[in-house]
C-alpha cells in the first residue's frame, strides 16, 4: 500500500476563516512533507517532519502552521490566508528524509481557494 | 548548485509510440538520486521510477525505463506504446546531499497522447 490520502479534495475559504487540511500515510514512513503547487510549476516545499519533528520550514509565513500529532499523520492549520495563497496543497511522506535513494509517495492534493 | 532541466514544455504524440521526456540534472554530488513523476489533470503527483547515481543498469518499470546517461547527466524518460492515459505532467527530480536531501525539480514537460 503506497497510499496517502489528504482531504478535502477541495476547499474554498475566506481570508478570516480557519481550517486545517489532512494528511494520513500507513505505510511506517517517518518523514512527511507539506509542499505548495500553483498552475504550471513545480512542487515548492513548504514544510519537512521528521520523526514527528519538524525539521525544515522553508521561511513559510506563519499563517500556515503546520502539526504532525503522530506518526501517520500531517496536518496543516490555515488562518488568514491571501488569495494568493490558492494554490494545490501536495502531502507527501518518505521512510526518511536523508537518502538519495528514498523516493516520496504523494497524496491526491487539496485544491485551496482563498476569496 | 542542485539543478534540474526539463527543455521540453510541451509534447504532442500519437497514440501507441514511443515518447522520450528529456531531463538533464546538474550536482557536485557523487551519490544522488532520479526521479520521474507523473502528475495528471486530478492533481496527484505518482511516482514512476527511480534511478540511483551508482546503478549501472537503466532503471525499467513496465512500460517505463529511464534512459541514465551519467558522463551527459542526462536521466530521459522513455514511455514504451503511449496510452491516453498518459496525457500529464511529467516532472524529474532529483535528491542528494547538497540539496539537503529534498527533491528538486524540474519545470515539468506536458505530454498530451493524441488518438
Amino acid at each position: 500500500d503506497t497510499e496517502v490520502t489528504q482531504t478535502p479534495k477541495h476547499l474554498v475559504m475566506g481570508m478570516t476563516n480557519k481550517k486545517s487540511l489532512k494528511c494520513e500515510q500507513h505505510m511506517g514512513h517517518r518523514a512527511m512533507y507539506w509542499y505548495k503547487q500553483k498552475a504550471k510549476k513545480p512542487p515548492e516545499l513548504m514544510f519537512v517532519y521528521s520523526y514527528e519533528k519538524l525539521s525544515i520550514n522553508e521561511s513559510v509565513p506563519s499563517r500556515f502552521s503546520p502539526e504532525c500529532p503522530n506518526s501517520s499523520l500531517l496536518n496543516l492549520h490555515l488562518h488568514a490566508l491571501q488569495p494568493e495563497d490558492s494554490a494545490l496543497y501536495l502531502c507527501a511522506s518518505s521512510q526518511e528524509t536523508q537518502g538519495a535513494g528514498t523516493e516520496a509517495f504523494f497524496g491526491q492534493g487539496t485544491r485551496l481557494t482563498v476569496v | 548548485a542542485q539543478k534540474i532541466t526539463q527543455t521540453q514544455p510541451g509534447m504532442f504524440v500519437q497514440e501507441k509510440e514511443a515518447v522520450t521526456l528529456d531531463c538533464t540534472y546538474d550536482t557536485s554530488d557523487q551519490s544522488y538520486g532520479l526521479f520521474w513523476y507523473k502528475q495528471p489533470s486530478s492533481g496527484e503527483m505518482i511516482f514512476l521510477i527511480y534511478q540511483g547515481s551508482y546503478d549501472e543498469q537503466n532503471a525499467t518499470e513496465g512500460r517505463y525505463s529511464l534512459n541514465f546517461q551519467k558522463a551527459r547527466k542526462s536521466a530521459n524518460l522513455v514511455i514504451s506504446a503511449s496510452q491516453l492515459g498518459d496525457s500529464a505532467m511529467y516532472f524529474c527530480a532529483m535528491r542528494g546531499r547538497n540539496s539537503n536531501y529534498q527533491l528538486i525539480w524540474g519545470a515539468g514537460t506536458k505530454l498530451i497522447i493524441k488518438p
